[in-house]
């Protein structure tokens, strides 16, 4: 069956520090990737999606993503974060193809110190 | 601007009442879906539909059922039979292809 791993549940870094979420999947065939941030209490809203082509792929608020197809990964990395970037990031992945019925990991709460 | 409204923002419900939470999007999407959240579990499915007047289940429809009467609705019920229904609930919506999903703002449901 398809799974998404986030290993880290909880993470805490201080402002201006890089920042790398991590993301494994199980899939047999190629996936479409995306990562979601939510904000307490709130929707989800989309950072980045890749579906092919170059694995390095920008997103809005600056963050970026790498897919390994070697890895099964899709890491996500921000070069310096903000105290506004507190919030939980969820890793999905969908079967390309059709309709995507998106499989989520459990989430990682990110905690930001000035 | 298109999006997807959730609504009630808060609900609370007694024990052995059923209640429905709506979703309603102007964003011309094809496909719907039901999500539940909890606490260190990510989200779980319970409905989809990828099209009017049908919907399937997803991995815990169990105590819930929806109806999809019409593209910008997609209501999900909450029955008496859902022995642990406080979570947060979370409509979300995508195109036919290559489905980015659109989040609605959530609804989170209380027994009391």
């Amino acid at each position: 069956a398809q799974s998404v791993t986030q290993p880290d549940i909880h993470i805490t870094v201080s402002e201006g520090a890089s920042l790398e979420l991590r993301c494994n999947y199980s899939y047999g065939a190629t996936p479409y990737l995306f990562w979601y941030v939510q904000s307490p209490g709130q929707g989800l809203q989309l950072l980045l999606k890749y579906f092919s082509g170059d694995t390095l792929v920008q997103g809005i608020k600056g963050f970026e993503a790498e897919f390994k197809r070697s890895q099964s990964s899709f890491n996500l990395r921000k070069p310096s974060v903000h105290w506004s970037d507190a919030a939980e990031y969820f890793c999905a992945v969908a079967l390309s193809g059709g309709y995507n019925k998106l499989i989520f990991g459990a989430g990682t709460r990110l905690a930001v110190h000035p | 601007d298109g999006g997807i409204t959730q609504s009630p923002k808060y609900l609370f419900r007694k024990e052995g009442q059923n209640v429905t939470l709506s979703c309603e999007q102007n964003l011309n999407h094809d496909a719907m879906y039901w999500y539940r959240q909890d606490p260190g579990q990510g989200l779980r499915l319970i409905y989809y539909s990828q099209i009017v007047n049908d919907f399937q289940k997803g991995d815990i429809a169990e105590g819930y059922s929806v109806s999809r009467e019409k593209k910008e609705s997609f209501p999900l019920t909450v029955t008496s039979a859902q022995k642990n229904p406080t979570a947060f609930y979370l409509c979300a919506s995508s195109p036919r292809d290559r489905g980015t999903y659109t989040f609605g703002s959530g609804t989170r449901l209380t027994v009391v």
